[in-house]
């Protein structure tokens, strides 16, 4: 099953706008983590928040999280065409990471 | 350094067939991973190894697959009697530890099953 759901499935912007990307979840979890994903093959890590974090900074990503919400947002800022790629986030509450269907990113030039 | 490697990158077999599928992780890392991924959907967990052992193999969906790190290092996945809804990309990934770490993934090997 999946716990992660993102929102929305696929998102277009022009390059230089920023994308703001959601994620819900249902149980409490240890920590979040947000994934890309080109072509759909291997998926690279992009940034990992604790349960006790609200926010973390990484270069051009911000990703927040609510755990009274449980929900997160991964937010790009300054987007380039090379950002166009599936954007997944993982949840850890049983052994092993629990990912959602993801959303597409598709950036304009 | 050296990534995650998987083999074959494409795989085509009938029906009926037996499979396996192996996956290289970062060398010192002790846990590993493996899901499959079908098309518009996430990666979904299929088993973790924590050294030689299965630590969860909760998602494998049927005894026709089975997977083995018999050194703690190398895995193979197993499928038995493929079916054409085995048809995905299987990913392998591995950690430094457990599964609160960061996972790094391979590339995949995509399985189509005619």
């Amino acid at each position: 099953s999946q716990q992660g759901e993102e929102d929305p499935q696929a998102l277009s912007i022009q390059e230089g706008e920023n994308a703001t990307m959601n994620c819900s979840y249902k149980t409490s979890i240890n920590n979040l983590q947000w994934y890309r994903q080109n072509s759909g093959r291997g998926l690279v890590h992009l940034i990992l928040i604790r349960s006790n974090e609200r926010e973390k900074h990484s270069g051009r990503l911000r990703v927040t999280l609510d755990t009274s919400k449980k929900s997160s947002s991964l937010l790009i800022t300054a987007s380039r065409a090379a950002d166009t790629a599936s954007y997944f986030c993982a949840t850890d509450a049983e052994s092993t990471l629990t990912f959602g269907k993801g959303t597409m990113l598709l950036v304009s030039p | 350094g050296a990534g995650v490697s998987q083999t074959p990158s494409n795989k085509v077999t009938e029906k009926g067939k037996y499979v396996e599928l192996r996956c290289d992780p970062i060398s010192g890392h002790t846990a590993l991973y493996w899901y499959r991924q079908s098309l518009g959907q996430g990666p979904e967990f299929l088993i973790y190894f924590q050294g030689t052992g299965a630590a969860d193999d909760s998602g494998l969906p049927n005894d026709r697959f089975f997977a083995v790190r018999p050194e703690g290092s190398v895995s193979t996945l197993k499928i038995q009697r493929t079916e054409r809804g085995d048809s995905a990309v299987y990913l392998c990934a591995s950690s430094e530890g457990g599964n609160q770490e960061t996972q790094y993934f391979g590339p995949g090997t995509r399985l189509l099953v005619l």
